[in-house]
Protein backbone atom coordinates (compact mmCIF):
# COMPACT_ATOMS: atom_id res chain seq x y z
CA UNK A 1 0.00 0.00 0.00
CA UNK A 2 2.82 2.11 -1.04
CA UNK A 3 1.62 5.94 -0.84
CA UNK A 4 5.23 6.99 -3.10
CA UNK A 5 6.98 4.29 -5.40
CA UNK A 6 9.64 4.63 -7.50
CA UNK A 7 11.18 2.01 -9.37
CA UNK A 8 14.34 0.17 -9.36
CA UNK A 9 15.88 0.68 -6.05
CA UNK A 10 19.39 0.47 -7.03
CA UNK A 11 20.62 1.21 -10.42
CA UNK A 12 24.40 0.17 -11.77
CA UNK A 13 25.54 1.36 -14.88
CA UNK A 14 27.75 2.35 -17.11
CA UNK A 15 29.12 5.93 -18.73
CA UNK A 16 26.78 6.72 -21.29
CA UNK A 17 24.31 5.19 -20.95
CA UNK A 18 20.51 5.27 -21.27
CA UNK A 19 18.36 4.87 -18.32
CA UNK A 20 15.28 5.73 -16.55
CA UNK A 21 13.58 6.17 -12.88
CA UNK A 22 9.67 6.28 -12.75
CA UNK A 23 7.37 7.32 -9.83
CA UNK A 24 3.97 6.52 -9.24
CA UNK A 25 2.07 8.49 -5.98
CA UNK A 26 -1.44 6.83 -4.87
CA UNK A 27 -1.81 10.05 -2.50
CA UNK A 28 -4.17 11.89 -5.54
CA UNK A 29 -1.72 14.68 -5.03
CA UNK A 30 -1.54 17.37 -8.13
CA UNK A 31 2.28 18.29 -7.30
CA UNK A 32 4.89 15.66 -8.20
CA UNK A 33 8.97 16.11 -7.88
CA UNK A 34 12.72 14.77 -8.48
CA UNK A 35 14.99 15.64 -6.00
CA UNK A 36 19.00 14.50 -6.22
CA UNK A 37 20.71 13.43 -2.84
CA UNK A 38 24.17 14.28 -3.39
CA UNK A 39 27.13 12.57 -1.42
CA UNK A 40 26.79 15.34 0.78
CA UNK A 41 23.74 13.82 1.76
CA UNK A 42 22.06 17.47 0.84
CA UNK A 43 18.77 17.32 -1.00
CA UNK A 44 18.24 19.80 -4.27
CA UNK A 45 15.50 20.07 -6.05
CA UNK A 46 15.56 18.99 -9.80
CA UNK A 47 11.75 19.79 -11.22
CA UNK A 48 8.03 19.89 -10.54
CA UNK A 49 5.16 18.93 -11.78
CA UNK A 50 1.57 19.97 -11.07
CA UNK A 51 -1.19 18.35 -12.65
CA UNK A 52 0.72 16.82 -15.48
CA UNK A 53 2.79 20.42 -16.36
CA UNK A 54 6.49 21.44 -15.82
CA UNK A 55 6.20 24.23 -13.36
CA UNK A 56 9.97 24.19 -11.73
CA UNK A 57 12.87 23.00 -13.88
CA UNK A 58 15.86 23.63 -12.02
CA UNK A 59 19.40 24.44 -13.04
CA UNK A 60 19.95 20.79 -14.44
CA UNK A 61 21.95 19.13 -16.97
CA UNK A 62 19.03 18.86 -20.32
CA UNK A 63 20.48 15.23 -20.31
CA UNK A 64 17.57 14.89 -17.67
CA UNK A 65 14.04 15.03 -18.86
CA UNK A 66 11.23 14.59 -16.57
CA UNK A 67 8.07 12.81 -18.40
CA UNK A 68 4.48 13.07 -16.38
CA UNK A 69 1.96 10.95 -18.05
CA UNK A 70 -0.55 11.58 -15.77
CA UNK A 71 -0.93 12.97 -12.46
CA UNK A 72 -0.23 10.05 -10.45
CA UNK A 73 2.87 9.30 -12.39
CA UNK A 74 6.42 11.33 -12.63
CA UNK A 75 9.36 9.31 -14.45
CA UNK A 76 12.84 10.75 -15.12
CA UNK A 77 15.23 9.64 -17.91
CA UNK A 78 18.56 10.36 -18.28
CA UNK A 79 20.58 10.41 -21.04
CA UNK A 80 24.28 10.23 -21.79
CA UNK A 81 24.93 9.32 -18.00
CA UNK A 82 28.23 10.52 -16.51
CA UNK A 83 30.19 9.67 -13.24
CA UNK A 84 28.94 13.23 -11.23
CA UNK A 85 25.20 11.56 -11.69
CA UNK A 86 25.74 9.12 -9.20
CA UNK A 87 23.32 9.94 -6.37
CA UNK A 88 19.92 8.75 -4.38
CA UNK A 89 17.26 10.37 -6.77
CA UNK A 90 13.83 10.83 -4.80
CA UNK A 91 10.65 10.96 -6.00
CA UNK A 92 8.06 13.17 -3.89
CA UNK A 93 4.27 14.05 -4.06
CA UNK A 94 2.46 16.91 -2.18
CA UNK A 95 -0.77 18.40 -2.16
CA UNK A 96 -1.87 22.35 -1.27
CA UNK A 97 0.28 23.58 1.43
CA UNK A 98 0.95 20.52 2.94
CA UNK A 99 4.19 18.19 3.52
CA UNK A 100 5.35 16.29 1.24
CA UNK A 101 5.73 12.03 1.10
CA UNK A 102 8.82 10.87 -0.63
CA UNK A 103 9.49 7.86 -2.35
CA UNK A 104 11.55 5.19 -1.33
CA UNK A 105 14.67 6.56 -3.64
CA UNK A 106 16.86 5.67 -6.56
CA UNK A 107 20.36 4.66 -6.13
CA UNK A 108 22.35 5.50 -9.13
CA UNK A 109 25.96 4.45 -9.53
CA UNK A 110 27.35 5.47 -13.16
CA UNK A 111 30.94 3.59 -13.11
CA UNK B 1 24.39 32.57 2.03
CA UNK B 2 22.63 29.27 1.97
CA UNK B 3 18.21 29.45 1.62
CA UNK B 4 17.65 27.03 4.96
CA UNK B 5 20.82 26.89 7.39
CA UNK B 6 21.11 24.46 10.22
CA UNK B 7 23.39 23.51 13.32
CA UNK B 8 25.62 21.69 11.57
CA UNK B 9 25.74 19.15 14.53
CA UNK B 10 26.35 16.33 14.93
CA UNK B 11 24.27 16.11 18.38
CA UNK B 12 25.45 12.73 20.30
CA UNK B 13 23.48 13.15 23.58
CA UNK B 14 22.37 10.60 26.24
CA UNK B 15 18.81 8.82 26.20
CA UNK B 16 16.26 11.10 28.07
CA UNK B 17 17.84 14.28 27.34
CA UNK B 18 16.29 17.23 25.55
CA UNK B 19 17.53 18.55 22.01
CA UNK B 20 16.81 21.77 20.70
CA UNK B 21 17.69 22.27 17.00
CA UNK B 22 17.85 25.97 14.65
CA UNK B 23 17.14 26.63 11.65
CA UNK B 24 17.14 29.93 9.82
CA UNK B 25 16.13 30.95 6.66
CA UNK B 26 16.36 33.84 3.69
CA UNK B 27 13.29 33.59 1.85
CA UNK B 28 10.45 36.00 4.17
CA UNK B 29 7.90 34.88 1.69
CA UNK B 30 8.11 31.54 3.06
CA UNK B 31 4.93 30.13 3.86
CA UNK B 32 4.60 26.65 4.89
CA UNK B 33 7.30 24.91 7.20
CA UNK B 34 8.31 21.76 8.24
CA UNK B 35 10.37 19.15 9.62
CA UNK B 36 11.46 16.34 8.23
CA UNK B 37 13.67 12.98 9.59
CA UNK B 38 15.90 11.06 7.78
CA UNK B 39 17.25 7.57 8.89
CA UNK B 40 20.40 6.01 6.88
CA UNK B 41 20.06 5.23 3.81
CA UNK B 42 16.12 5.77 3.84
CA UNK B 43 13.69 8.59 2.56
CA UNK B 44 12.96 11.76 4.36
CA UNK B 45 9.99 11.24 6.13
CA UNK B 46 7.56 14.10 7.66
CA UNK B 47 7.38 14.45 11.09
CA UNK B 48 5.91 17.66 11.94
CA UNK B 49 4.36 20.90 10.04
CA UNK B 50 5.55 24.30 11.98
CA UNK B 51 2.27 27.00 12.67
CA UNK B 52 3.11 30.69 13.68
CA UNK B 53 1.37 29.80 17.27
CA UNK B 54 3.76 27.15 17.50
CA UNK B 55 2.83 23.33 17.75
CA UNK B 56 3.24 19.96 20.06
CA UNK B 57 3.16 16.62 18.98
CA UNK B 58 4.23 14.29 21.99
CA UNK B 59 7.65 14.77 22.69
CA UNK B 60 7.81 17.31 19.87
CA UNK B 61 7.77 20.88 19.88
CA UNK B 62 8.46 23.30 16.62
CA UNK B 63 8.44 26.58 17.07
CA UNK B 64 8.06 29.56 14.23
CA UNK B 65 9.26 33.08 14.24
CA UNK B 66 8.73 34.87 10.91
CA UNK B 67 9.89 38.30 12.00
CA UNK B 68 13.52 36.92 12.69
CA UNK B 69 12.88 34.09 9.65
CA UNK B 70 14.00 31.26 12.56
CA UNK B 71 12.62 27.60 12.90
CA UNK B 72 13.12 25.56 16.05
CA UNK B 73 12.66 21.79 17.17
CA UNK B 74 13.05 20.53 20.42
CA UNK B 75 12.64 16.93 21.45
CA UNK B 76 11.88 15.96 24.66
CA UNK B 77 12.83 12.61 26.68
CA UNK B 78 15.27 11.79 23.59
CA UNK B 79 14.64 7.60 23.14
CA UNK B 80 17.80 6.01 21.24
CA UNK B 81 14.68 5.58 18.02
CA UNK B 82 15.17 9.36 17.75
CA UNK B 83 18.91 9.13 15.89
CA UNK B 84 18.50 10.26 12.65
CA UNK B 85 19.12 13.41 10.70
CA UNK B 86 16.33 16.14 11.46
CA UNK B 87 15.66 18.22 7.98
CA UNK B 88 14.52 21.88 8.38
CA UNK B 89 12.25 22.85 4.99
CA UNK B 90 10.46 25.97 4.19
CA UNK B 91 8.19 26.38 1.46
CA UNK B 92 8.48 29.36 -0.60
CA UNK B 93 6.31 28.52 -3.79
CA UNK B 94 5.65 25.34 -5.24
CA UNK B 95 9.36 23.86 -4.22
CA UNK B 96 10.23 22.73 -0.71
CA UNK B 97 13.56 24.12 0.02
CA UNK B 98 15.56 21.74 2.34
CA UNK B 99 18.37 22.48 4.77
CA UNK B 100 21.74 20.57 5.02
CA UNK B 101 20.19 18.63 7.82
CA UNK B 102 21.71 18.19 11.79
CA UNK B 103 22.11 14.38 13.20
CA UNK B 104 21.91 13.28 16.37
CA UNK B 105 22.81 10.51 17.64
CA UNK B 106 20.57 9.06 21.01
CA UNK B 107 23.60 7.29 23.66
CA UNK B 108 22.57 4.66 25.75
Amino acid sequence: DTAVSQTPKYLVTQMGNDKSIKCEQNLGHDTMYWYKQDSKKFLKIMFSYNNKELIINETVPNRFSPKSPDKAHLNLHINSLELGDSAVYFCASSRDRYGAFFGQGTRLTVV
Amino acid sequence: RKEVEQDPGPFNVPEGATVAFNCTYSNSASQSFFWYRQDCRKEPKLLMSVYSSGNEDGRFTAQLNRASQYISLLIRDSKLSDSATYLCVVKPGQNFVFGPGTRLSVLP
